[in-house]
């Protein structure tokens, strides 16, 4: 299958900073999804992107599509407690969605 | 309220065991899938349908069966697990025909064989 390789794989921050993550595929994708999950949960739709160079907001997260359409990277401003969590890249070449490749994920820690 | 239900949350069970983990989805989607969890390896698709009877392979389906005789059910059935298949496993379903990204995940199911 895809590979995604998703970076850094853990951060710790204090609460207030802003936090950048990043993924880099070997292929071309054609959607890029940042999903969210947290303990006990499964993981929860953040951000879509369907074209290359697309930069879209949701409240303090940022996502943008690369425009190589191998990349993608994901901003959280001014981190809260709440931001806690792992947080996936996932892609999809199939123009259809049906086969997501994810990321293996960014474990965030907030501490105040 | 718009869900993806799976049970059980929890199961232990022995080698060899058959054994089915339930999906269902309230949303009317066409489009289910399953995928497994596992540390540092994010999630990987085991098997998806696109509609009723309409099933096809992931990225992992050794070991694993699935079936889509409704639309709002997608089971997973393991015929006979093997510790291997210990992990954290995620139905997730979509709409065909709304917004490409929005896919809704069930809250998980912790499977561990002895």
């Amino acid at each position: 299958g895809q590979q995604l390789n998703q970076s850094p794989q853990s951060m710790f921050i204090q609460e207030g900073e802003d936090v950048s993550m990043n993924c880099t595929s070997s292929s071309i994708f054609n959607t890029w999804l940042w999903y969210k999950q947290e303990p006990g949960e499964g993981p929860v739709l953040l951000i879509a992107l369907y074209k290359a160079g697309e930069l879209t907001s949701n409240g303090r997260l940022t996502a943008q599509f690369g425009i190589t359409r191998k990349d993608s990277f994901l901003n959280i401003s001014a981190s809260i407690p709440s931001d806690v969590g792992i947080y996936f890249c996932a892609g999809d070449y199939t123009g259809t969605a049906s086969k997501l490749t994810f990321g293996t994920g960014t474990r965030l820690q907030v501490t105040l | 309220e718009a869900q993806v239900t799976q049970n059980p949350r929890y199961l232990i069970t022995v080698t060899g065991k058959k054994l089915t983990v339930t999906c269902s989805q309230n949303m009317n989607h066409e489009y289910m899938s399953w995928y497994r969890q596992d540390p540092g390896l994010g999630l990987r698709q085991i098997y998806y349908s696109m509609n009723v009877e309409v099933t096809d392979k992931g990225d992992v389906p050794e070991g694993y069966k699935v079936s889509r005789k409704e639309k709002r059910n997608f089971p997973l059935i393991l015929e006979s697990p093997s510790p291997n298949q210990t992990s954290l496993y995620f139905c997730a379903s979509r709409d065909w025909t709304g917004d490409r990204g929005g896919y809704t995940f069930g809250s998980g199911t912790r499977l561990t064989v002895v």
